[in-house]
């Protein structure tokens, strides 16, 4: 089974609309963490944000912001007043602190921010 | 400057050539990942390692072979290459398995 589901495979938006990419996870462990990612056109991995189980607070960086809700295991990634540079693949990821070392990856969402 | 690097960047090959991608960093970091990269399928994990001489299978260990000697160096090794290993691969490295992992550039391989 999946254990990061990241279900929008490639979204448009015109610049300076805002969007939000959705990330849930599956885990059963209490303490676990969460990341976001951004891969642009050049490929490099650029990480964004760390969090973990315990810290359900949202977070704001600049334009970025994350909305992490337990309740429904998400854990999602708003870009508010978006910009061509925007444009990547941004992956979710999860890792498991109760049962293992493993790192888990969504399958990304491709963003396409069009002037 | 802190980095992983990996080399080659770029690298082709035929079927049943063993190849060995370095992989090195200089953040003294005890965790070190290897993933794989294929359209629609996002970054999978081969192989991790929390230490020295500390190996564990990921997600598609089959066909893969790492080896951790030494705490900056993970190569990943494929002792027979075969198409379906055609990929994008990175090195990642961290503290430990829950912090921020720091990725290499990547490398393209193709197996003809």
């Amino acid at each position: 089974a999946q254990k990061v589901t990241q279900a929008q495979t490639e979204i448009s938006v015109v610049e300076k609309e805002d969007v939000t990419l959705d990330c849930v996870y599956e885990t059963r462990d209490t303490t676990y963490y969460l990341f976001w990612y951004k891969q642009p056109p050049s490929g490099e991995l650029v990480f964004l944000i760390r969090r973990n189980s315990f810290d359900e607070q949202n977070e704001i960086s600049g334009r970025y912001s994350w909305n992490f809700q337990k309740s429904t295991s998400s854990f999602n990634f708003t870009i508010t007043a978006s910009q061509v540079v925007d444009s990547a693949v941004y992956f979710c990821a999860l890792s498991e602190a109760d049962t293992g070392n493993q790192f888990y990856f969504g399958t990304g969402t491709s963003l396409t921010v069009i002037p | 400057e802190a980095q992983v690097t990996q080399n080659p960047r770029y690298l082709i090959t035929v079927t049943g050539k063993k190849l060995t991608v370095t992989c090195s960093q200089n953040m003294n970091h005890e965790y070190m990942s290897w993933y794989r990269q294929d359209p629609g399928l996002g970054l999978r994990q081969i192989y991790y390692s929390m230490n020295v001489e500390v190996t564990d299978k990921g997600d598609v260990p089959e066909g893969y072979k790492v080896s951790r000697k030494e705490k900056r160096n993970f190569p990943l090794i494929l002792e027979s290459p075969s198409p379906n290993q055609t990929s994008l691969y990175f090195c990642a490295s961290s503290h430990g398995a829950w912090d921020t992992q720091y990725f290499g550039p990547g490398t393209r391989l193709t197996v003809l």
